[in-house]
């Protein structure tokens, strides 16, 4: 099936700093989506990007879908403690058939008071 | 709160044991998925339906089968467990499978944790 690799792993913040992590794939995307996961609880999902070049917010979220389809990006600003959890993205191929949703392997977001 | 209901949290099983895990949905969703999360991979879609009587396998099959028992339940069952099936389910439902347009989303449930020794 299709890759994604999404990076940072894991990151340590202090509460205030801005986040930046991202997602590259070596197929094209239709769509791209981020979703957060709080401990015990499923994926929410934060940011839902459809065309290439795409800039979306949502708060202090900001979402790129990029201009070669193949990566996104998302940036928290101003981090504050109930940012923390797991952001993941998901790339949606071919005719958008939830079959076709490839997920990330997450970035771990640690906020540091 | 409407959304995605999953049964049991919590279960221990021995190699060889069986069990199902149910799922039920409450927003008169026509499709529903089961995933499965592994540390370090991202969701990965066991089966699925895309509308009330009808199972499609998704990309992890294997050692699973599910039953859409109505429009608001999807249960998925593990036959015979193994060691490989630990690992945290995650049911989701949609509107529709075809997830391309901002008014349809996965609304996912809070996951249940299967751990086979």
């Amino acid at each position: 099936g299709q890759q994604l690799n999404q990076s940072p792993q894991s990151m340590f913040i202090q509460e205030g700093e801005d986040v930046s992590m991202n997602c590259t794939s070596s197929s094209i995307f239709n769509t791209w989506l981020w979703y957060k996961q709080d401990p015990g609880e499923g994926p929410v999902l934060l940011i839902a990007l459809y065309k290439a070049g795409e800039l979306t917010s949502n708060g202090r979220l900001t979402a790129q879908f990029g201009i070669t389809r193949k990566d996104s990006f998302l940036n928290i600003s101003a981090s504050i403690p109930s940012d923390v959890g797991i952001y993941f993205c998901a790339g949606l191929g071919g005719y958008g058939s939830a079959r076709q949703l490839t997920f990330g392997s997450g970035t771990q977001l640690t906020v540091l008071p | 709160n409407a959304g995605v209901t999953q049964t049991p949290k919590f279960q221990v099983l021995k190699t060889g044991q069986s069990m199902t895990l149910q799922c039920a949905q409450d927003m008169n969703h026509n499709s529903m998925y089961w995933y499965r999360q592994d540390p370090g991979m991202g969701l990965r879609l066991i089966y699925y339906s895309a509308s009330e009587g009808t199972t499609d396998k998704g990309e992890v099959p294997n050692g699973y089968n599910v039953s859409r028992l109505n429009k608001r339940e999807f249960s998925l069952r593990l036959e015979s467990a193994a060691p490989s099936q630990t690992s945290v389910y995650f049911c989701a439902s949609s509107e529709y499978v075809i997830l391309s347009s901002g008014a349809n989303v996965l609304t996912f449930g809070a996951g249940s944790r299967l751990t086979v020794l």
